[in-house]
């Protein structure tokens, strides 16, 4: 079955501006988490999306959103973008029966430069 | 919350040795333990898993224990070859909240498989 994928794959932004990056997690899948990537931080994690609603949610500032549609595909958002935003977000699905955690399977990532 | 350390952050080993890469985890409450391998490129792939109820599990050339007393769990992988070169993550996380609170990540061990 496909895996999860998350689009696009590169991205070059400027300075306050804003972004939205998208992510399908595999099918079935209910759970749909954000993580971002630095050399400096290692992975962080943003927030986390059952059923349409916000579930969890990591230490980043308010200019980081997210939501999560129907089919549990979710998109992220990241708005006034700053030099420090330069990271690999990475997206992550699982199965969560019984809300119960259970094995969280990546994306490629989407790689965002902010210049 | 909760803080994962993991060391060595890098681990040159001969091909066909074992290597060994150890995590501590600061919250008691943390009861599922991932690992995670990533090469250039890519998201993080699981390559397995352990929950709070087992000290020990394996699959093939890789196995991972649990000391829930002593808050720290290792990843163990025999016989290594070139393709197990990649950056390996260590993983924390609680559920008895009712949901995932979200992986808290290690800051990687990049392995190296000398020829």
């Amino acid at each position: 079955k496909a895996g999860v994928t998350q689009t696009p794959r590169y991205l070059i932004k400027t300075r306050g501006q804003q972004v939205t990056l998208s992510c399908s997690p595999i099918s079935g899948h209910r759970s749909v988490s954000w993580y971002q990537q630095t050399p400096g931080q290692g992975l962080q994690f943003l927030f986390e999306y059952f059923s349409e609603t916000q579930r969890n949610k990591g230490n980043f500032p308010g200019r980081f959103s997210g939501r999560q549609f129907s089919n549990s595909r979710s998109e992220m958002n990241v708005s006034t973008l700053e030099l420090g935003d330069s990271a690999l977000y990475l997206c992550a699905s699982s199965l969560d029966l019984n809300r119960v955690i259970s094995e969280a399977f990546f994306g490629q990532g989407t790689r965002l430069t902010v210049v | 919350g909760e803080n994962v350390e993991q060391h060595p952050s890098t681990l040159s080993v001969q091909e066909g040795d074992s290597a060994v890469i150890k995590c501590t985890y600061s919250d008691s409450a943390s009861n599922y333990f991932p690992w995670y391998k990533q090469e250039l490129g890519k998201g993080p792939q699981l390559i397995i898993d352990i929950r709070s109820n087992v000290g020990e599990k394996k699959d093939q050339r890789i196995a991972v224990t649990l000391n829930k007393t002593a808050k720290h769990f290792s990843l163990h992988i025999t016989e290594t070859q070139p393709e197990d070169s990649a950056v390996y993550f260590c993983a924390a996380s609680d559920d008895s909240g009712g949901g995932a609170d979200g992986l808290t990540f290690g800051k990687g061990t990049h392995l190296i498989i000398q020829p």
